[in-house]
């Protein structure tokens, strides 16, 4: 069973385009995060909601708008696609938030927009 | 200086060999610290937790040294399984923010 899952793995598409990624995690964890990967592998905080709250939110365009419907899912929107969003966007997930605990990644959206 | 800093490597290193990565990270008041590893166009996945006293698991050991602000990593014996990136993760505490190093690459050669 899959734990952290997204889709879609692939996501190609033009400049200027709304798209959206979305997660879904079945490990009964209260605490979501978005994480954007970009080429030179760095792995950068972007959301996180702890029970369908924002907590962190990173000076990230507001082009990106994450939505929590409940706390198993968190999706993310982004408007007016534009080259430099091209990167590995990963959502993961861990039980609270605690500083100490193990976050559990998902496979990761790969987008590239052209 | 960033928040967390790795040697990007690529270490190569063949079979059996001792390799050691260390971290850097700028934040004193930091409160937890990890190993992630990250294969080849999969997501990051724990690998260990790095503890104060340092901990062991198989072949790999975990150091935290505060005073200098850095923690380490050490593979005994590597695997070509090891090939990997290895990502160094600290959070400041105090909220939610986990900061990622950018990782250090290792291939291990037959």
């Amino acid at each position: 069973d899959t734990a952290v899952s997204q889709t879609p793995k692939y996501l190609v598409t033009q400049m200027g385009n709304d798209k959206s990624i979305k997660c879904e995690q079945n490990l009964g964890h209260d605490t979501m995060y978005w994480y954007k990967q970009d080429s030179k592998k760095f792995l950068k905080i972007m959301f996180s909601y702890n029970n369908k709250e924002l907590i962190i939110n990173e000076t990230v365009p507001n082009r990106f708008s994450p939505k929590s419907p409940d706390k198993a899912h968190l999706n993310l929107h982004i408007n007016s696609l534009e080259l430099g969003d091209s990167a590995v966007y990963f959502c993961a997930s861990s039980p609270s938030g605690g500083y100490q605990e193990t976050q559990y990644f998902g496979p990761g959206t790969r987008l590239l927009v052209l | 200086r960033k928040e967390v800093e790795q040697d990007p490597g690529p270490f190569n290193v063949p079979e059996g060999a001792t390799v050691a990565f260390n971290c850097t990270y700028s934040n004193s008041a930091s409160q937890s610290f990890f190993w992630y590893r990250q294969d080849c166009r999969k997501e990051p996945k724990l690998l260990m937790s790095v503890y104060s006293s340092g901990n062991e698991d198989g072949r790999f050991t975990a150091q935290l040294n505060r005073a200098s602000q850095y923690i380490s990593l050490l593979i005994r014996d590597s695997k070509l399984s090891d090939s990997a990136t290895y990502l160094c993760v600290v959070n400041p505490g105090g909220g939610f923010k986990t900061i990622f190093g950018a990782g250090t690459r290792l291939f291990v050669k037959a």
